[in-house]
C-alpha cells in the first residue's frame, strides 16, 4: 500500500505570509496532483506534475516534484483570504491508482 | 480542465430507502470513475474503482452489496446506497480519468446524503 504524508495538517497564517505545504512518501509516482477543496465542494485540480525536479507555477502557487518522483511541495506566496480552503496532494501510481494525503487546511486571516 | 457533474447536490432520505447518485463526465470519455466518501475536515476515502463495462473494485471494508456501483458507459456511472441508515450520511464524491488525460482526476461537486 502506498502512503502519502502530507503536512502540515493545519495552517492558519495572516495575509500577505508565505508558506510551503509538503508531501512525502517512499513510493516512487508516475504523476501528483494537488487539489484545492472548499466546503460542500468537490476538489478542484490545480497541477499535474510527471518528471522528477519539475516545477510549475500558477500565479502565486509554486509546485514541485521531487527528483526521484517521491515528494512534492506547494508554496505559496503572498497568501490571501481566497486561498482558505483544503489542499490535497494525490500520488498516482502505474495502475492509475491514486493515493491521497489527509490534506491541509489552510485558513488566511485578512 | 474537464468537467463533472454529480447529481444530485442534496438528499435526504428515510432510513431504509435507497438513493442513487449520478456521476457524468461532460466532456470527455471516462474510461475510469472512482467514488469517494468524506467526512468533515477529512481527506478522500476511497470506496470503489469502476472502470466501463466491467465490475467495481470495492475498496477493504466496503460493502458491495450496499453501495452499488454501475459504470455502464463512458460518461455514467451510478452510486446506489442501498437500505440507507443514519451511518451512511456523508458527503460522496465521484471522479473521472481517462481519454488521453494521463492518471489525473477531475472531480464531481458532491453529493451531501442526510440519511433520517
Amino acid at each position: 500500500t502506498q502512503l502519502l504524508e502530507q503536512s502540515p495538517q493545519f495552517l492558519s497564517i495572516q495575509e500577505g505570509e508565505n508558506l510551503t505545504v509538503y508531501c512525502n512518501s517512499s513510493s516512487v509516482f508516475s504523476s501528483l496532483q494537488w487539489y484545492r477543496q472548499e466546503p460542500g465542494e468537490g476538489p478542484v485540480l490545480l497541477v499535474t506534475v510527471v518528471t522528477g525536479g519539475e516545477v510549475k507555477k500558477l500565479k502565486r502557487l509554486t509546485f514541485q516534484f521531487g527528483d526521484a518522483r517521491k515528494d512534492s511541495s506547494l508554496h505559496i506566496t503572498a497568501a490571501q483570504p481566497g486561498d482558505t480552503g483544503l489542499y490535497l496532494c494525490a500520488g498516482a501510481n502505474n495502475a492509475g491508482k491514486s493515493t491521497f494525503g489527509d490534506g491541509t487546511t489552510l485558513t488566511v486571516k485578512p | 480542465g474537464a468537467v463533472v457533474s454529480q447529481h444530485p447536490s442534496r438528499v435526504i432520505c428515510k432510513s431504509g430507502t435507497s438513493v442513487k447518485i449520478e456521476c457524468r463526465s461532460l466532456d470527455f470519455q471516462a474510461t475510469t470513475m472512482f467514488w469517494y466518501r468524506q467526512f468533515p475536515k477529512k481527506s478522500l476515502m476511497l470506496m470503489a474503482t469502476s472502470n466501463e463495462g466491467s465490475k467495481a473494485t470495492y475498496e477493504q471494508g466496503v460493502e458491495k452489496d450496499k453501495f452499488l456501483i454501475n459504470h455502464a458507459s463512458l460518461t455514467l456511472s451510478t452510486l446506489t446506497v442501498t437500505s440507507a441508515h443514519p451511518e451512511d450520511s456523508s458527503f460522496y464524491i465521484c471522479s473521472a480519468s481517462g481519454q488521453g488525460r494521463g492518471d489525473t482526476q477531475y472531480f464531481g461537486p458532491g453529493t451531501r446524503l442526510t440519511v433520517l
